[in-house]
């Protein structure tokens, strides 16, 4: 059974572009959640789909947002890039929503903002 | 305000050297706690959930517990193998009324041969 696949692994933009990542879930999944992962903060929640609804939200400002598909595969966009938002970004799948199903995380996208 | 603090840091220790990993946690009404394990360059792995104080889970060298404030991740015997980053999460209720994650910052471990 195929894992959570994130695509780009790696991506370079520069500041004030905007970004698209992808996130394939494990076959069945149906919820979606997207972490942000850097050395001094650690894991951030960004956001949760379920059923291509967005049912759960960090604290993170507007530039930052998603969506997921029928097929429960998710896309997270940032927007007008800043240098702080380099960081390795992760997807999780679970079968279902809430965090008392246990995760699956992809490997990320490392994004590096110059 | 909802945190959780993991020391040390950073762990060193000989093959074969037992230890344990904190997870100290200050959140309004804890519904679980999760350990995963992260090794560089993959997302974090899922490893154990607790949900009530005195709870125990066990899955070969590691064994976790839980208290009312805090959680530990024993690690007995350990082998090289067991090199990684130990991430604590503590699950609460967000703003919008569903659950969600809070990770620490976790806790590097290295076994030297």
């Amino acid at each position: 059974k195929a894992g959570v696949t994130q695509t780009p692994r790696y991506l370079i933009k520069t500041r004030g572009q905007q970004v698209t990542l992808s996130c394939s879930p494990i076959s069945g999944h149906r919820s979606v959640s997207w972490y942000q992962q850097t050395p001094g903060q650690g894991l951030q929640f960004l956001f949760e789909y379920f059923s291509e609804t967005q049912r759960n939200k960090g604290n993170f400002p507007g530039r930052f947002s998603g969506r997921q598909f029928s097929n429960s595969r998710s896309e997270m966009n940032v927007s007008t890039l800043e240098l702080g938002d380099s960081a390795l970004y992760l997807c999780a799948s679970s079968l279902y929503p809430g965090t008392s199903e246990k995760l699956f995380f992809g490997s990320g996208t490392q994004l590096s903002v110059l | 305000e909802d945190q959780v603090t993991q020391s040390p840091e950073a762990l060193r220790l000989q093959e074969g050297e037992s230890s344990s990993l904190n997870c100290s946690y200050t959140v309004s009404g804890l519904r679980g706690l999760f350990w995963y394990r992260q090794d560089p360059g993959k997302g974090p792995e899922f490893l154990f959930t607790l949900y009530s104080a005195g709870e125990e889970k066990e899955k070969e060298r590691l064994k976790a517990t839980l208290t009312k404030k805090e959680s530990f991740l024993h690690i007995t015997a350990p082998k090289p193998e067991d090199s990684a980053t130990y991430l604590c999460a503590v699950q609460i209720i967000s703003n919008f009324g569903n659950e969600k994650l809070t990770f620490g910052t976790g806790t590097r471990l290295t076994i030297i041969p």
